[in-house]
């Protein structure tokens, strides 16, 4: 079974600050791929930054970036220099069916950004 | 940019009656999701189509769910006789054809708020 879990049910953060929100997975895949979504307040989710589990490399988009550690399944999104835009509900996601391409998702980190 | 839509944006209905919500995937798109999430739970999987086809269904979808696509743009999802416990946000996704390489990104729309009372 494949699972997601996200321990910070809610953050805050003070704008200009770095903040870190936590994923952890459980999977008996080798190749897959994980996700972080953002869903600001009444809008949809939008992706922020993605990570294929093949790539040693840590996913950066400018001030969002990820610490993925694939021997502890983990997968921690940074976001530096925090803005009022930030203030969202976040989602970490993972998927790795070929075909169908469920999406497993976290239960959300609700991130505020304080002026 | 494009972007997935959802209509209606909230619906109220009586327990034991059908409904119907809709969902306009990105244009070039030819893979659909269905996800609900109950409010302070995650985000769930339900159904997944491909070629007019059902690719993948979890066990929430069962016979009292059904999905459309009834022209070249709407993707549906129709619920027979809804019960209290379906009240949740259901969220429309969809994606483009996957190819070796090809980041597995899905779109999602806003959502459609379905109340059963």
């Amino acid at each position: 079974a494949q699972t997601v879990t996200q321990s910070q049910p809610e953050m805050s953060v003070q704008e200009a600050e770095t903040v870190t929100l936590s994923c952890t997975y459980d999977t008996s895949e080798s190749n897959y791929y994980l996700f972080w979504y953002k869903q600001p307040p009444s809008r949809q989710m939008i992706l922020v930054i993605r990570q294929e589990a093949y790539k040693q490399q840590n996913a950066t988009e400018n001030r969002f970036s990820v610490n993925f550690q694939k021997a502890a399944k983990s997968f921690s999104l940074k976001i530096s220099d925090s803005q009022l835009g930030d203030t969202a509900m976040y989602f970490c996601a993972f998927t790795y069916k070929i075909t169908g391409n469920q999406f497993y998702f976290g239960t959300g980190t609700s991130l505020t950004v304080i002026p | 940019e494009p972007e997935v839509t959802q209509t209606p944006s909230h619906q109220v209905t009586q327990m034991g009656q059908e409904v119907i919500l809709r969902c306009v995937p990105i244009s070039n798109h030819l893979y659909f999701y269905w996800y609900r999430q109950i409010l302070g739970q995650k985000v769930e999987f339900l159904v997944s189509f491909y070629n007019n086809e059902i690719s993948e269904k979890s066990e929430i979808f069962d016979d009292q769910f059904s999905v459309e696509r009834p022209d070249g743009s709407n993707f549906t999802l129709k619920i027979r006789s809804t019960k209290l416990e379906d009240s949740a946000m259901y969220f429309c996704a969809s994606s483009e054809v996957r190819r070796p390489g090809q980041s597995y990104e899905q779109y999602f729309g806003p959502g459609t708020r379905l109340t059963v009372t």
